[in-house]
Formats: structure tokens, sequence, C-alpha cells
């Protein structure tokens, strides 16, 4: 079964405009993390934005903020008023406890943002 | 400090050629990953070493090998390459602390598999 599921395979959305990637897990650990990934198109992978299951408040970096709603089971990134240079793939991961830190990853969301 | 480097950038191989893609990183970290990314798919992993000396499989090992020989470099190695095993592959390493530790990766490299 699925753990993550990315159910965007892609997105158009005007620059300045603030964007929702949907994300929802499936675990059944109490404890477990949840990770973005942004993928330019040069290929790299680039760390986000971290949230844990303990976490009190929703994780917040610059203009990306995870709305964490763990009742429903996901973890949407947000980004505030979008630029150019977010166009990107962007993948939701998940670390589970007694993993080692493995992470399992979501099929990604391409981003595109227009001028 | 270069982060996480990986030899070669691209790499294209016959059917049953071998090779060993190289991962190197400077930040002294304990865990080190292997990863594999297809087109539409999240990456999957391959083998991870949690401390110098040790390896695990991952999700998908078949056709792998690795080797962790000190604290700094985890290579991959293909003994016989098949055309599945085209892809892009990513070393990472494992930065932080406690439980918001994360994987920190290399550029990747792509392997064509003729």
């Amino acid at each position: 079964a699925q753990k993550i599921t990315q159910t965007q395979p892609g997105m158009f959305v005007q620059e300045k405009e603030a964007v929702t990637l949907d994300c929802t897990y499936d675990t059944s650990d109490p404890s477990y993390g949840l990770f973005w990934y942004k993928q330019p198109s040069s290929g790299e992978m680039i760390f986000l934005i971290y949230q844990g299951s303990y976490d009190q408040q929703n994780a917040t970096e610059g203009r990306y903020s995870l709305n964490f709603q763990k009742a429903r089971k996901s973890a949407n990134l947000v980004i505030s008023a979008s630029q150019l240079g977010d166009s990107a793939m962007y993948f939701c991961a998940m670390r589970e406890p007694r993993s080692n830190y493995q992470l399992i990853w979501g099929a990604g969301t391409k981003l595109i943002i227009k001028p | 400090n270069a982060g996480v480097t990986q030899t070669p950038k691209f790499q294209v191989l016959k059917t049953g050629q071998s090779m060993t893609l190289q991962c190197a990183q400077d930040m002294n970290h304990n865990s080190m990953y292997w990863y594999r990314q297809d087109p539409g798919m999240g990456l999957r992993l391959i083998y991870y070493s949690a401390s110098e000396g040790t390896t695990d499989k991952g999700e998908v090992p078949n056709g792998y090998n690795v080797s962790r020989l000190n604290k700094r470099e985890f290579s991959l190695r293909l003994e016989s390459a098949a055309p599945s095993q085209t892809s892009v592959y990513f070393c990472a390493s494992l930065r932080g602390q406690g439980a918001g530790k994360t994987q920190y990766f290399g550029p990747g490299t792509r392997l064509l598999v003729l």
C-alpha cells in the first residue's frame, strides 16, 4: 500500500500567488517525521522543511510552511508569494521510527510558475 | 566543504558491463544512503549504511552491491548492468541532531544501460 500519496502530478500557478502542494501519508506509528524536498530541473534534491509528529506547531521556513493535519494524515506544503524559481518537482517523504532514518517517498508534484 | 560528491555525473554502459558509482562526504556524517530515481516515481532506497563498516538492504537491492570502506566513502557497484538499471542514482548522508535529522543529497549520477 502507498505510504506517501501526492495526488497532484502537475500544477500551474501564477507568479506571486500562494500554492499548496498536497501530501497524505499512512502510518500506524505515533512517532514519525515528514519532509519536503525540491528538485529543480538541474536535478539536485534540496531539503525544504521538516515536521515531527509530536511538534505542536506547524513548521515554517521562510516562504515555506507545512500545513500539518495529524487526524487527516496530511502534510501539505504551502509556498507563499510564488516565484519563477519555485518551478520544480516537489517530493514529500516520511520517516518512520526504527528505520535508521530511511525515507519513504511520494511520486512528486511538478510545479510550474507562470509569469 | 564540498558536501556530498558523486562520480561520475553521467555514464553509458552496455548490458553486462560492470561499474562502481562513487560517493564521498566531508561532513563527518555516520549514515549514508543510495537511492535510485526513475521517471514518474519518487526515490527508492537501494542500500544504506548506518555507520562505517555496516551496510543494509533497502527496498530495491537486487543487482547492486555496496561498500562502506571508511566514514567518508560509500560506493555502489553494478556487477552486470541491465537496461532496467537505467536511472538517476543519488547518494545522501544524514545530518543534524535528534528527530530532525535530514538527508543531504549529492548531485546524482545519470546512468544509461544499453
